[in-house]
């Protein structure tokens, strides 16, 4: 079965310093894995994905997560935070075998002017 | 494209009431889910379906129901409703294969009182 953890319900950070969420996952199978973003009292939007191929994976706004097989982790980073990443962001597995998808509770990401 | 659409955006439902919380998409995809996001929880898979008149439970199926007669559309029905529905809303969708990649709607906000 696959599960998702995600070690920090709230990350808080100044402007300008880097980001780092943590996501650790369990699967059976070799997994695809996601990160989303939901800004307030909006829908979720894809930040990225790795499906198997490059282990480092680039997405929008400048995040970017590293696959780490032995860890079992896919950590979020960005170098340096902008007022506009204040959001909540869900770390996303899913097995090869399996059509459903398991969602992370979440991490709210605070950004200090 | 409008991409995913949901209505209502926002319902208030007496209990025992049924409604259905409608979601369309433009894109052609096969794959439609909805989920349930509690305040400070990640998304909860409701039910899903792989195509037109195929549906199949996800983890917290109980209270609602779903068809799927066309590709465009995957309606969510609550028939007895109950305070613990009372909860976010999402539907999304996404195309056949690999990527997995799903794209949601802007949410519908359910209130149970």
């Amino acid at each position: 079965a696959q599960s998702v953890t995600q070690l920090d319900s709230h990350v808080s950070v100044s402007e300008g310093t880097p980001v780092l969420l943590r996501c650790n996952y369990s699967s059976s199978y070799s997994p695809s894995l996601f990160w989303y973003v939901q800004h307030p009292n909006k829908g979720l939007q894809l930040l990225l994905k790795y499906t198997s191929a490059a282990t480092l994976v680039k997405g929008i706004n400048g995040f970017e997560a590293e696959f780490k097989k032995s860890e079992t982790s896919f950590h979020l980073t960005k170098p340096s935070a902008h007022m506009s990443d204040a959001a909540e962001y869900f770390c996303v597995v899913i097995g090869t075998s399996y059509d459903k998808v398991i969602f992370g509770p979440g991490t709210s990401l605070s950004v200090i002017p | 494209n409008a991409g995913v659409t949901q209505t209502p955006k926002f319902r208030i439902l007496k209990i025992g009431q049924s409604m259905t919380l409608q979601c369309a998409q433009d894109m052609n995809h096969n794959y439609m889910y909805w989920y349930r996001q509690d305040p400070g929880m990640g998304l909860k898979l409701i039910y899903y379906s792989v195509g037109a008149g195929i549906t199949d439970k996800g983890e917290v199926p109980n209270g609602y129901n779903v068809s799927r007669s066309t590709t465009e559309d995957f309606p969510l029905r609550l028939e007895l409703a109950a305070p613990s529905q009372t909860s976010v809303y999402f539907c999304a969708s996404r195309v056949t294969g690999v990527s997995h990649e799903q794209y949601f709607g802007p949410g519908t906000r359910l209130t149970v009182t």
